[in-house]
């Protein structure tokens, strides 16, 4: 079946250190994206990456980084930089072409 | 700067009722809108994509409708059933010379069918 994996579905960090997202499609899609959400807020846009060896800063991306090695991976990075990383963390991608955003299931961070 | 505003922020209707969602976006110069169902706890799940030069959509018991000159989209749930309980979510792609697919996000309509 084709879709996007998100792991691990839980995820607890202590203060100060740094955590890794993973996020795995085999939509054959070029494009894909993070979003952090937030209790009565909206999804917000951290990174993006429209090809491998490319990505882009978003709308909330200091605290994160990313890389995009491979077509199917692109892997989010939560530093000790960020403030306030408690959040729901959602990977997407998207066909170039047809332009619908599909979504993995999510990882939910928590800072103890 | 585009924003999106999904109102109501929570609905409760009788099992079998017909319903409407609202979506209003401040910018028309959007690519399409798109509609989505969030489970509690779950990722979220595409519902229907309207192109900007078409007025709507359907998809059995749902029907987007998109109006960009009046920044307006509606989401019609036919005979409502307790299993579409959910939050539903629009989000507006930007219009932007490139591919880049970004999407502003409303922050969602929670709605409870009432069996």
């Amino acid at each position: 079946d084709g879709g996007i994996t998100q792991s691990p579905k839980y995820l607890f960090r202590k203060e100060g250190q740094n955590v890794t997202l993973s996020c795995e499609q085999n939509l054959n899609h070029d494009a894909m994206y993070w979003y952090r959400q937030d209790p009565g807020q909206g999804l917000r846009l951290i990174y993006y990456s429209q090809i491998v060896n490319d990505f882009q800063k978003g709308d909330i991306a200091e605290g994160y980084s990313v890389s995009r090695e491979k077509k199917e991976s692109f892997p989010l990075t939560v530093t000790s930089a960020q403030k306030n990383p408690t959040a729901f963390y959602l990977c997407a991608s998207t066909n170039r072409y047809y332009n619908e955003q599909f979504f993995g299931p999510g990882t939910r961070l928590t800072v103890l | 700067k585009q924003e999106v505003t999904q109102i109501p922020a929570a609905l409760s209707v009788p099992e079998g009722e017909n319903l409407v969602l609202n979506c209003s976006f401040t910018d028309s110069a959007i690519y399409n809108l798109q509609w989505f169902r969030q489970d509690p706890g779950k990722g979220l799940t595409s519902l229907l994509l309207i192109q900007s030069s078409q007025r709507e959509q359907t998809s059995g018991r749902l029907n987007a409708s998109l109006d960009k000159s009046s920044g307006r989209s509606t989401l019609y749930i036919a005979a409502s059933q307790p299993g579409d309980s959910a939050t539903y979510l629009c989000a507006v792609e930007r219009l932007s010379g490139g591919a880049t697919n970004k999407l502003i996000f409303g922050t969602g309509t929670l709605l409870a069918v009432q069996p």
